[in-house]
């Protein structure tokens, strides 16, 4: 079984602050984790993926996401918010091998860009 | 190349009325997934495909639902006696399939509405 729980459902920050959005996960195996972003009125976008390689993964755009196993979570961080960041974003877990078709997403944190 | 379609985009039909959604993954890739979007909440899954075979539907709500992917490429999600509580965006993605994990390329999905 697998769940994510996005800790915060929006999130309002200043452009050229930081961005911090919260996920959290469960999985009765060794996961691969996900972070997807939706713009207004487009497809889902995958921004980066955690493959067990290195805990620290870069995503496009300037995101990035630490692994942490401890704690069971994804955080999703940019040091500095662009206008164009205003989206959507999913935290997603999955499994591996023959358990990697089923997909789980979380339910999507708003993030909001201020001038 | 061309990413995912999905046709159509907009569906309006009326409570017990049959639908069907059609998916045109890229090609070449032999995974195809089927996800349900309610307003509000992250893609919920539905079913998976491995080329023609469904790997995983245990995300089907119930037997009024039914996918198939009869040639291993495009794929047509069928709903029989439509009910108001199915109304919600579908999704459609597809990937390459292996040990993973690999990225899934969304189409822009069909909004499904019924009266």
């Amino acid at each position: 079984a697998q769940s994510v729980t996005q800790l915060d459902s929006h999130v309002s920050v200043s452009e050229g602050t930081p961005v911090l959005l919260r996920c959290n996960y469960s999985s009765s195996y060794s996961p691969s984790l996900f972070w997807y972003v939706q713009h207004p009125n487009k497809g889902l976008q995958l921004l980066l993926k955690y493959t067990s390689a290195a805990t620290l993964v870069k995503g496009i755009n300037g995101f990035e996401a630490e692994f942490k196993k401890s704690e069971t979570s994804f955080h999703l961080t940019k040091p500095s918010a662009h206008m164009s960041d205003a989206a959507e974003y999913f935290c997603v877990v999955s499994g591996r091998g023959t358990n990697a078709g089923k997909s789980t997403f979380g339910d999507g944190t708003t993030l909001t860009v201020k001038p | 190349g061309a990413g995912v379609s999905q046709t159509p985009s907009n569906k309006v039909t009326e409570k017990g009325k049959y639908v069907e959604l059609r998916c045109d993954p890229i090609s070449g890739h032999t995974a195809l997934y089927w996800y349900r979007q309610s307003l509000g909440q992250g893609p919920e899954f539905l079913i998976y495909f491995q080329g023609t075979g469904a790997a995983d539907d245990s995300g089907l709500p119930n037997d009024r639902f039914f996918a198939v992917r009869p040639e291993g490429s495009v794929s047509t999600l069928k709903i029989q006696r439509t009910e108001r509580g199915d109304s919600a965006v579908y999704l459609c993605a597809s990937s390459h399939s292996g040990t993973g994990p690999y990225e899934q390329y969304f189409g822009p999905g069909t909004r499904l509405t019924v009266t």
